[in-house]
């Protein structure tokens, strides 16, 4: 089967560092997507990450790990702004059917 | 990804009636894929098209759904004789071209489908 697990809710605090995690198992796999979302907005790309290790990109970076079926989404510097869902999504064979978690809600505080 | 154009923004239907959803994806992207997300919960796909094709639709139930991307003109989601279950938001993304590995990237802002 597919699926993708991610928990459902983080809380942090400005500054700080926050990590979500998502594992997943799915019949094939041809890369990983985080997307943000903003409540009534549409998803924004964030990272993608086809092979082993770390991408990083400003305050975001994104890991992966095939092996595991792992991949976490690290945001430093945490801003008010990042108050958001966060998805993690991965490509399925053949590329054409992208599988989507139910999303990471993350409060940042002040 | 204000490129992905999707219309109306908002839909409001009574049980029974059609709703049209459209898509018009960024210029010179042929590729557009549909995706329906209930309140508090993720993307689920439903289809992905080429001009003049469906690839696959493996995502859209058997009744009631279709859709469609004409040589020209927007791609449509048609769902016929809604029902309350169908009230989500869908969203249309687009890509230049599907590759194994090349994400897309670009969403439109979404329909909100309501049926009362």
């Amino acid at each position: 089967g597919q699926n993708i697990d991610q928990p459902t809710e983080m809380t942090a605090t400005e500054g700080a560092i926050v990590q979500i995690n998502c594992t997943y198992q799915t019949s094939g796999f041809n890369g990983l997507f985080w997307y943000q979302q903003h409540a009534g907005e549409a998803p924004t790309f964030l990272s993608y990450n086809v092979l082993d290790g770390l991408e990083e990109k400003g305050r975001f970076s994104s890991f992966l790990s095939r092996s595991k079926g792992y991949s976490y989404l690290l945001l430093k510097e945490l801003q008010m702004k990042d108050s958001a869902s966060y998805l993690c999504a991965v490509i399925d064979t053949g590329g054409f059917k992208t599988i989507f978690g139910a999303g990471t809600r993350l409060f940042v505080k002040a | 990804n204000a490129g992905v154009m999707q219309n109306p923004r908002h839909l409001v239907r009574r049980r029974g009636q059609e709703a049209r959803l459209r898509c018009s994806p960024m210029k010179g992207h042929s590729h557009v894929y549909w995706y329906r997300q209930l309140p508090e919960e993720g993307l689920k796909f439903m289809v992905y098209l080429q001009k003049e094709n469906i690839i696959d639709e493996s995502g859209m139930p058997k009744e009631r759904f279709s859709a469609e991307f004409p040589k020209e003109g927007p791609s449509i989601l048609r769902i016929q004789q809604v029902v309350r279950g169908d009230s989500a938001a869908y969203f249309c993304a687009s890509s230049y071209l599907r590759r194994t590995g090349d994400p897309e990237a670009f969403f439109g802002q979404g329909t909100r489908l309501t049926v009362v």
